[in-house]
């Protein structure tokens, strides 16, 4: 059964880059039906889809966030990755990785980010 | 961008009763269109893709209907467990996905 978890720092400053990890277990990165997505969640809001990546190496990006966010993808440790740059207090969510083929099939269990000094 | 509407914010229901929410999309998004539910501290799951086709697991009580830009996703009889917020999300025009801004289902 396909689980995914994501892991990385709880707390970052404002100006900083936010950095998640995303592990993939019982199924395999390199699936060429599938994308890996991040999407994230404010406090007590709605969700917004930051990107998704193939393991090929094509990224799509929110274009909304697109001037701050990287995704990649390591086959060799079954993991994709998120970074944010320049985070303010208003990049403070929950964030998601889920596998993604158009509609988010499988998601992680989330990981807190908050932005503060 | 493609712009998801649900309604209503809040829907309040009694336990095996009915529930209906509605989604609306600023544009034709044909079928492309998935529905999530999502309890208090976890994370979404998908309930349906390609506007009813439901995913694994889901139970036959839940129902998805729509094409185009108006979409619904009923309950036939409420269980305690259904209560939750619940997201659609097109995937026709992309990107971005774009999600609606949630509609929260509460015990009346």
């Amino acid at each position: 059964q396909l689980q995914l978890q994501e892991s990385g720092p709880g707390l970052v400053k404002p100006s900083e880059t936010l950095s998640l990890t995303c592990s993939v277990s019982g199924g395999f990165v390199n699936s060429d039906t599938s994308y890996w997505g991040w999407i994230r969640q404010p406090p007590g809001k709605g969700l917004e889809w930051i990107g998704s990546i193939h393991y090929i190496g094509s990224t799509y990006y929110n274009p909304s966030l697109e001037s701050r966010v990287t995704i990649s993808v390591d086959t060799s440790k079954s993991q994709f990755s998120l970074k944010l740059e320049s985070v303010t207090a208003a990049d403070t969510a929950i964030y998601f990785c889920a596998r993604n083929f158009y509609y988010m099939e499988v998601w992680g269990k989330g990981a807190t980010v908050t932005v503060s000094s | 961008e493609v712009v998801m509407a649900q309604s209503p914010a809040t829907l309040s229901v009694s336990p095996g009763e009915r529930a209906v929410l509605s989604c609306r999309a600023s544009q034709n998004v044909i079928r492309n269109l998935a529905w999530y539910q999502q309890k208090p501290g976890q994370a979404p799951r998908l309930l349906f893709y390609g506007a009813s086709i439901r995913a694994s697991g889901v139970p036959a009580r839940f129902s998805g209907s729509g094409s185009g830009t108006e979409f619904t996703l009923t309950i036939s009889s409420l269980q305690s467990e259904d209560f939750a917020v619940y997201y659609c999300q097109q995937y026709n025009d992309w990107p971005p996905y774009t999600f609606g801004q949630g509609t929260k289902l509460e015990i009346k």
